[in-house]
């Protein structure tokens, strides 16, 4: 049974340019969460998501920062115009169900922005 | 709200010592507790959790916690520390009505030979 599966593992980009993230959950979970962590800090939490919803948004900058969790295929984090600051190691995680008593991390993706 | 407080941003131990861990969280609901550890450029792995029940909890790789309500503490210990236990360690709190886990900042363990 896969984990949580992320790509591309390093994304490197230029300033102005568009990163796209990718995150498959496990087989069978409805539930994604993407979070964020800068260097020598933890993980900030930015959304989550289950199919086809944004169920809370509350993590997410208010400009550049989008995702998405359609029916088929993996849950995006889509951030434009990249900026210097948005280098960081960005996490999804996924669950089965509603319940918080476990979040499953993917391996990250870490972004480098030029 | 909750928030996670892992006192000590670096620790040192030597192998075969004990390991402690601390972390205090805040919570004004029933949280549950989780310790996750990362090795460098790697994922978060889950070591242990709690949620209901026993308040000591045994981990993988010979790591536990105790839930003290009173002290509202989650520390993390571990009778001897080896090489392969170096690495980052999140202590992080969620509630049954959330929507997200919150973390603490850290702390790196190093292990001297």
């Amino acid at each position: 049974n896969a984990g949580v599966m992320q790509n591309p593992r390093h994304l490197v980009r230029r300033r102005g340019q568009e990163a796209r993230l990718r995150c498959s959950p496990m087989k069978g979970h409805s539930h994604v969460y993407w979070y964020r962590q800068l260097p020598e800090e933890g993980l900030k939490f930015m959304v989550y998501l289950q199919k086809e919803n944004i169920i809370d948004e509350s993590g997410m900058p208010k400009e550049r920062f989008s995702a998405e969790f359609p029916k088929e295929g993996p849950s995006i984090l889509r951030i434009q115009q990249v900026v210097r600051g948005d280098s960081a190691a960005y996490f999804c995680a996924s669950s089965p169900d509603y319940s918080q008593e476990t979040q499953y991390f993917g391996p990250g993706t870490r972004l480098l922005v030029l | 709200a909750q928030s996670v407080t892992q006192l000590g941003s670096h620790v040192s131990v030597s192998e075969g010592a004990l390991v402690l861990l601390r972390c205090n969280y805040s919570s004004s609901v029933p949280p549950y507790l989780f310790w996750y550890v990362q090795y460098p450029n790697q994922g978060l792995q889950l070591l242990l959790k709690y949620t209901t029940g026993a308040t000591l909890v045994k981990g993988i790789n010979g790591f536990e916690a105790e839930f003290k309500k009173s002290e509202t503490s989650f520390h993390l210990t571990k009778p001897s520390a080896h090489m392969s236990d170096a690495a980052e360690y999140f202590c992080a709190v969620s509630v049954v009505t959330g929507n997200q886990f919150y973390f603490g900042t850290g702390t790196s363990l190093t292990v001297i030979p």
